[in-house]
């Protein structure tokens, strides 16, 4: 099965920086990578599909990129409300398996 | 508007079975496919498999196999989860996830979650 790794686990910024998170698939998923927010006690929103493509009424200061094995997540400038364990996802094929988590923190 | 709604919490002995349902509506029912995804606490997300609520056919992740069934009722527009052979690493939320299209499946409705706890 493919594995999905996510860097850094966790991840303290301060109001306004740019972040960046990292998820890398064991073998080439082509553009089949999603990304999700948790926020604490709440149910995961799907944020990003296709690996770039910016789910309807999210913020724009989020944007995704890569394909084959390599993606990133980033937001442009940190804002007290993206406080949340971030999720990426592959669906190329089953088992979709999902990332381990980053935990973004404000500094 | 489409909702998935689930059952509420259950505490299980070690050993036991739990069956956890989720009730779909504001779309065809049988014409989407039903995914299962758990959450230890303070852990992450585990996808645990696929049900086709039109032919009841599923697939499983290898970890579950043998333990877990999907089952659907398309006269309650239900799906159901059952899990044998509780144990305490089962302690979880369950979700119940879906996309409305034939593929790709990446997840933008989720269940509200049921936490089912194992312990003796």
């Amino acid at each position: 099965d493919i594995q999905m790794t996510q860097s850094p686990s966790s991840l303290s910024a301060s109001v306004g920086d740019r972040v960046t998170i990292t998820c890398r698939a064991s073998q080439g998923i082509s553009s089949y990578l999603a990304w999700y927010q948790q926020k604490p006690g709440k149910v995961p929103k799907l944020l990003i599909y296709a690996a770039s493509t910016l789910q309807s009424g999210v913020p724009s200061r989020f944007s995704g990129s890569g394909s084959g094995t390599d993606f990133t997540l980033t937001i442009s400038s940190l804002q007290p409300e993206d406080v949340a364990t971030y999720y990426c996802q592959k669906y190329n094929s089953a088992p979709h398996t999902f990332g381990q988590g980053t935990k973004l923190e404000i500094k | 508007q489409v909702q998935l709604v689930q059952s509420g919490a259950e505490v299980k002995k070690p050993g036991a079975s739990v069956k956890v349902s989720c009730q779909a509506s504001g779309y065809t029912f049988t014409n989407y496919y039903m995914h299962w995804v758990r959450q230890a606490p303070g852990q992450g997300l585990e996808w645990m498999g696929i049900i086709n609520p039109s032919g009841g056919s599923t697939s499983y992740t290898q970890k579950f196999q043998g333990r877990v069934t999907m089952t659907r009722d398309t006269s309650t527009s239900t799906v159901y989860l059952e899990l044998s052979s509780l144990r305490s690493e089962d302690t979880a939320v369950y979700y119940c996830v879906s996309r409305l299209a034939a593929t790709e499946w990446y997840f933008d409705y989720w269940g509200q979650g049921t936490l089912v706890t194992v312990s003796s």
